[in-house]
C-alpha cells in the first residue's frame, strides 16, 4: 500500500496570505489527523477528522481549519498567515479500530 | 490535559552499545504509548507501541517497557547501528481522546561508528 501523501512538500507564503495543504491517507484509512511541528513547541495536535466530521481540535486559533472529503482526503487551511505559522505540517492516518497512526512526509511552510 | 516529558534531549552512544530513552506522562487515563523515529526531512515513523494492559513489548533490537503505577515508559535499543541515528519521540494517547496524541519533546540519538 502507498503511504500517506502530502502536497505540496514545500511552500513559501507572505504574512497575511492564506494557504491550503492537502493530505491523502493510506487506502482504507478513514481517520486523518493534522499536527504542527516546530523547534520551539515540538509536535502539537491540530485536529482530527473521521468520515468528514471533525472529532477533536487542539488548542489553535480559528485561523486554522480543515475538512475531509468523502474519499477521506483532507485539507487544512490557515488564513491570515503569521510568521509564527512557519512549521512542518504533518498529516497522519489510521484505520478504524486501531490506535496506530501513520504519518506523511509533511509540508514545510515558510512564512516571510 | 495530558503532559509528556522525555529524557534525555540528546544521547550519544558508540555503535554496538545500548540506548535508553525515558518518558513520563501525567494522565492516568492514557492507554496507548507509541514511539516514533524521525529522520531528517521525513515524517515520524512508527517503530513500536505498547498498550496499557502490557508491561513490555519487543521487536528485534527495540523494546518498550511500561510502568503504569509510576506513569513512565521507556524505549530500549540494543546493538545500536549508525542508521539508528535520528530523533525519537514518545507519545501518549488518553482513552476517549480519538487521535489526539501528546508527544514528548524528542531525543536526538547519535550513534558513532
Amino acid at each position: 500500500k502507498a503511504g500517506v501523501t502530502q502536497t505540496p512538500r514545500y511552500l513559501i507564503k507572505t504574512r497575511g496570505q492564506q494557504v491550503t495543504l492537502s493530505c491523502s491517507p493510506i487506502s482504507g484509512h478513514r481517520s486523518v489527523s493534522w499536527y504542527q511541528q516546530t523547534p520551539g513547541q515540538g509536535l502539537q495536535f491540530l485536529f482530527e477528522y473521521f468520515s468528514e466530521t471533525q472529532r477533536n481540535k487542539g488548542n489553535f486559533p480559528g485561523r486554522f481549519s480543515g475538512r475531509q472529503f468523502s474519499n477521506s482526503r483532507s485539507e487544512m487551511n490557515v488564513s491570515t498567515l503569521e510568521l509564527g505559522d512557519s512549521a512542518l505540517y504533518l498529516c497522519a492516518s489510521r484505520t478504524s479500530g486501531s490506535y496506530e497512526q501513520y504519518f506523511g512526509p509533511g509540508t514545510r511552510l515558510t512564512v516571510t | 490535559g495530558e503532559n509528556v516529558e522525555q529524557h534525555p534531549s540528546t544521547l550519544s552512544v558508540q555503535e554496538g552499545d545500548s540506548a535508553v530513552i525515558k518518558c513520563t506522562y501525567s494522565d492516568s487515563a492514557s492507554n496507548y504509548f507509541p514511539w516514533y523515529k524521525q529522520e531528517l526531512g521525513k515524517g515520524p515513523q512508527l517503530i513500536i507501541d505498547i498498550r496499557s494492559n502490557v508491561g513490555e513489548k519487543k521487536d528485534q533490537r527495540i523494546a518498550v517497557t511500561l510502568n503504569k503505577t509510576a506513569k513512565h515508559f521507556s524505549l530500549h535499543i540494543t546493538e545500536t547501528q549508525p542508521e539508528d541515528s535520528a530523533v525519537y519521540f514518545c507519545a501518549a494517547l488518553p482513552r476517549e481522546a480519538g487521535n489526539m496524541l501528546t508527544f514528548g519533546g524528542g531525543t536526538r540519538l547519535m550513534v558513532k561508528p
